[in-house]
């Protein structure tokens, strides 16, 4: 069964404090693992798309990597801006054709100044 | 500007009441999707559709019923079958349902509550 676990569930830095947020994934072929951010009483806005280990996206202060069984989503140098729930999701070769999309449960950050 | 617009942004519904939810996107994306919210999980499946006049069941379709009559809207029922229907409900398209790189696009969500 395919399945995307996130961690942590929440997270606290201090401005300027870097880290990284893991999505661990089983999947019966990865077709694309997507990182997407969400806002408190928004829908979810897409960040990037992965396809192959190794495979790096960038975005002013994020930047997500692949490797076979988890993605990171590194946040360097982050500001009270970048608090939001983060959450990942993955396409398999068993949902390509319909799209389906499995979400993690995602992750909470807060940025403190 | 091209988007998704998901109206009412809040809702209440009474008990055995049926309640619909618009969703309509102007992006001119072929597949539509419902996603249910619910806090501490991550987004569920509900119902989906690749082409007007044609649409399939997700993972949680019990209770819930929809309509694609045209490619720009995809309205989802709640219906009083739907015993725990409070949840955050999103709405969301992508260009083309068979093309495995293309990421979903959301709009903003309704919040329904049982009165």
């Amino acid at each position: 069964e395919d399945q995307v676990t996130q961690s942590p569930e929440a997270l606290r830095l201090q401005e300027g404090e870097s880290s990284s947020l893991n999505c661990s994934y089983t999947v019966s072929g990865l077709r694309g693992l997507f990182w997407y951010r969400q806002d408190p009483g928004k829908g979810p806005e897409f960040l990037f798309t992965l396809y192959s280990a190794g495979e790096e996206k960038e975005k002013e202060r994020l930047k997500a990597t692949l490797t076979k069984k988890e993605s990171f989503l590194h946040i360097t140098a982050p500001k009270p801006e970048d608090s939001a729930t983060y959450l990942c999701a993955v396409r398999s070769s068993g949902s390509s054709n319909t799209g389906k999309l499995i979400f993690g449960q995602g992750t909470t950050l807060q940025v403190k100044p | 500007d091209g988007g998704i617009t998901q109206s009412p942004k809040y809702l209440f519904r009474k008990e055995g009441q049926n309640v619909t939810l618009s969703c309509e996107q102007n992006l001119n994306h072929d597949a539509m999707y419902w996603y249910r919210q619910d806090p501490g999980q991550g987004l569920r499946l509900i119902y989906y559709s690749q082409i007007v006049n044609d649409f399939q069941k997700g993972d949680i379709a019990e209770g819930y019923s929809v309509s694609r009559e045209k490619k720009e809207s995809f309205p989802l029922t709640v219906t009083s079958a739907q015993k725990n229907p409070t949840a955050f409900y999103l709405c969301a398209s992508q260009l083309k349902q068979g093309r495995s790189n293309q990421p979903q696009h959301f709009g903003d969500g309704t919040r329904l509550s049982i009165l």
